[in-house]
């Protein structure tokens, strides 16, 4: 069973445009991270999200976490080619040791 | 953040062999984890890799298949043994201070079984 399901699964889009990701569950997290993964490469930490309702920017990066605990999204502006990669949600439940990973979204961004 | 370096970064096996991955890691860190990943997919967590006793696995994944080393707090080794086509897969070694806290990867293990 996969505790954080992230959409979409796959995105390719042009240069210059605007898109979401999400990561939900049914279930609170204490904390969730977003981590991009280029090809050949081991999987980046781009934030942590710790508090309900919280909003960080990272550059043209901005990513929310749910009032709930219990999803996130991460906005992309103005997308360009070297944001391409894989973008995996993970987190901790309160019941749980473990980081959950989602399955991710292979986003693809073409000149 | 810790640097974290993997070998070796890609192999080609025979079945029925063994392989074992290293991670290293230039400073002493609290947790160890090792990580497959299928090619375009998302990570599973095999062991958490316990500095001086033996490692906790994961459900579906279990010592005699993939027995982990840990013998100080900069190193650990990820053996899979036995290897057959299903085992091909991306190894990761991971690092973090502790339960739930963010991870930093090595860039991987490419493994292909023949």
């Amino acid at each position: 069973t996969q505790l954080l399901e992230q959409s979409p699964q796959f995105l390719s889009i042009q240069e210059g445009e605007n898109l979401t990701v999400y990561c939900n569950s049914s279930s609170v997290f204490s904390s969730l991270q977003w981590y991009r993964q280029e090809p050949g490469e081991g999987p980046v930490l781009l934030v942590t999200v710790v508090t309900g309702g919280e909003v960080k920017k990272l550059k043209r990066l901005t990513f929310q976490f749910g009032d709930a605990r219990k999803d996130s999204s991460l906005h992309i502006t103005a997308a360009q080619p070297g944001d391409t990669g894989l973008y995996l949600c993970a987190g901790t439940t309160n019941s749980g040791y473990a980081l959950n990973f989602g399955k991710g979204t292979s986003l693809l961004v073409t000149p | 953040s810790a640097v974290i370096s993997q070998k070796p970064s890609r192999d080609i096996c025979q079945r029925g062999t063994s392989l074992t991955i290293q991670c290293q890691v230039d400073s002493q860190v609290t947790m160890m984890f090792w990580y497959r990943q299928q090619p375009g997919q998302s990570l599973t967590l095999i062991a958490t890799a316990n500095q001086g006793s033996e490692a906790t696995y994961e459900s579906g994944f279990v010592i005699d298949k993939f027995p982990i080393s840990r013998p100080n707090l900069t190193f650990s080794t990820l053996t899979v043994s036995n290897m057959s086509p299903e085992d091909s897969s991306i190894y990761l070694c991971s690092v973090g201070a502790g339960w739930g806290q963010p991870q930093h990867f090595g860039d991987g293990t490419r493994l292909s079984i023949l």
